[in-house]
């Protein structure tokens, strides 16, 4: 049974390029949910998504980030224009019940 | 905003000692999770509770949910080298606001042999 999983692990970026994340939920896992963890803080709630809709998007900054879930293939969150206040760790987790998440590995983005 | 508060936010021991930590809110939440979280890796699920006042047991480790659903508590027995790592908890509003899970910021946990 395979997990969730996220690529890249790692992934580095200059100032003012796209960062895209991408994530593949447990199989049967039709929730899609992004965390952000910064140094010395906790996990922050971005989004939830299901196929093809954002259902909540209340922890995402208003601009340069946005998500998607599409029909076909893994959910992605894209950040554009990327700061160095961006570099995270960002996780990616699924669920079958809202509240049961499982997480991946997650990405680790460094703004160079 | 809800939010959770975790004690101690560090904690080094001996193997072999016992060991409570805490998670605690003002807010009533629907259920809280116990993720552990080791170092350039994701939390993995401990427990869900959801019944207020319920107690699980996997192990070594002991949670407990407050009777009030605004707390939650876990001990470990005997505590090992392999239990180091941090633990989360997580908790779960189904009466709305964000879908997301509200996590405290965790204990580090260290297990000295």
């Amino acid at each position: 049974n395979a997990g969730v999983m996220q690529n890249p692990r790692h992934l580095v970026r200059r100032r003012g390029q796209e960062a895209r994340l991408r994530c593949s939920p447990m199989k049967g896992h039709s929730h899609v949910y992004w965390y952000r963890q910064l140094p010395e803080e906790g996990l922050k709630f971005m989004v939830y998504l299901q196929k093809e809709n954002i259902i909540d998007e209340s922890g995402m900054p208003k601009e340069r980030f946005s998500a998607e879930f599409p029909k076909e293939g893994p959910s992605i969150l894209r950040i554009q224009q990327v700061v160095r206040g961006d570099s995270a760790a960002y996780f990616c987790a699924s669920s079958s019940l809202l509240y049961e998440q499982y997480f991946g590995p997650g990405t680790r983005l460094t703004v160079t | 905003t809800q939010l959770l508060e975790q004690s101690p936010q560090f904690l080094s021991i001996q193997e072999g000692e016992n060991l409570t930590v805490y998670c605690n809110s003002s807010s009533v939440f629907s259920s809280l999770q116990w993720y552990r979280q080791e170092p350039g890796e994701g939390p993995v699920l401990l427990v869900t509770v959801v019944t207020g006042g319920e107690v699980k047991k996997l192990k070594r480790l002991t949670f407990q949910f407050g009777d009030a659903r605004k707390d939650s508590s876990l001990h470990i027995t005997a505590a090992q080298p392999g239990d180091t790592g941090l633990y989360l908890c997580a908790g779960f509003n189904s009466g709305g606001g964000a879908d997301g899970l509200t996590f405290g910021k965790g204990t580090h946990l260290i297990i000295q042999p």
